[in-house]
């Protein structure tokens, strides 16, 4: 089974605060891991994938296999990060086809 | 450019009546995706499709089936929606487990 946990249903911080949003997940394979986002009446979208070692509007995550985490950090945040922000796990689903379990999300909230 | 379209984007239905939602895709991507998003809830997996390889996860409801006549479509058929159906319906499609996922815009059901 593949679960992804994101502990904070809600994250509030003001603008040029350093922002870290957490995810550990639970996998026997190998994982590979994503952050996805959503801003207000959009669509959801691919922020971060582990595999590629981006960094996307100033957003960086690394995957440490040993704590099971892959947090989503930024240095400065903006207003315009506020969004609901997805970690997500793509693991085996039987077979050989792979599928993507999502966290519950974090509603990110960048004040002025 | 929406690569990925689904339609319509609201839909009200009766309690009972028959459903269904449609999505396109344009990225020729072989792996399609339906997910159903309460409020609040992460998106959860419903069906997915490797090219014709269907594959419908274990807790989906009996009253839930999908067909993909072809690469570019995918439908989600509810047979009897009922009140608890109410959801957002997400439709993906992906390439590889690494790429990462390109979503919709989401077709949001009401049953009355």
């Amino acid at each position: 089974a593949q679960r992804v946990t994101q502990p904070e249903k809600l994250l509030s911080v003001f603008k040029g605060a350093p922002v870290e949003l957490k995810c550990n997940y639970s996998y026997s394979g190998s994982p590979e891991l994503f952050w996805y986002v959503q801003y207000s009446r959009q669509r959801l979208q691919l922020l971060l994938r582990h595999i590629s070692r981006e960094s996307i509007k100033g957003f960086t995550a690394d995957l440490n296999k040993g704590e099971t985490s892959f947090h989503l950090k930024k240095p400065f945040a903006q207003e315009e990060d506020s969004a609901m922000y997805y970690c997500a796990l793509s693991g085996l689903s039987g077979g050989s086809n792979y599928k993507l379990t999502f966290g519950k999300g974090t509603l990110l909230t960048v004040n002025p | 450019d929406a690569m990925v379209i689904q339609n319509p984007r609201y839909q009200v239905t009766q309690f009972g009546k028959p459903v269904t939602l449609s999505c396109s895709q344009t990225l020729n991507h072989n792996v399609m995706y339906w997910y159903q998003q309460k409020s609040s809830q992460a998106p959860k997996l419903l069906f997915h499709y490797y090219d014709k390889d269907f594959n419908n996860e274990a807790d989906t409801p009996d009253n839930f089936q999908s067909r993909r006549p072809n690469t570019s479509f995918c439908f989600l058929d509810i047979r009897s929606p009922g009140l608890g159906d109410a959801a957002m319906y997400l439709c993906a499609t992906g390439v590889s487990r690494s790429y990462g996922y390109t979503f919709g815009s989401g077709t949001r059901l009401t049953v009355v």
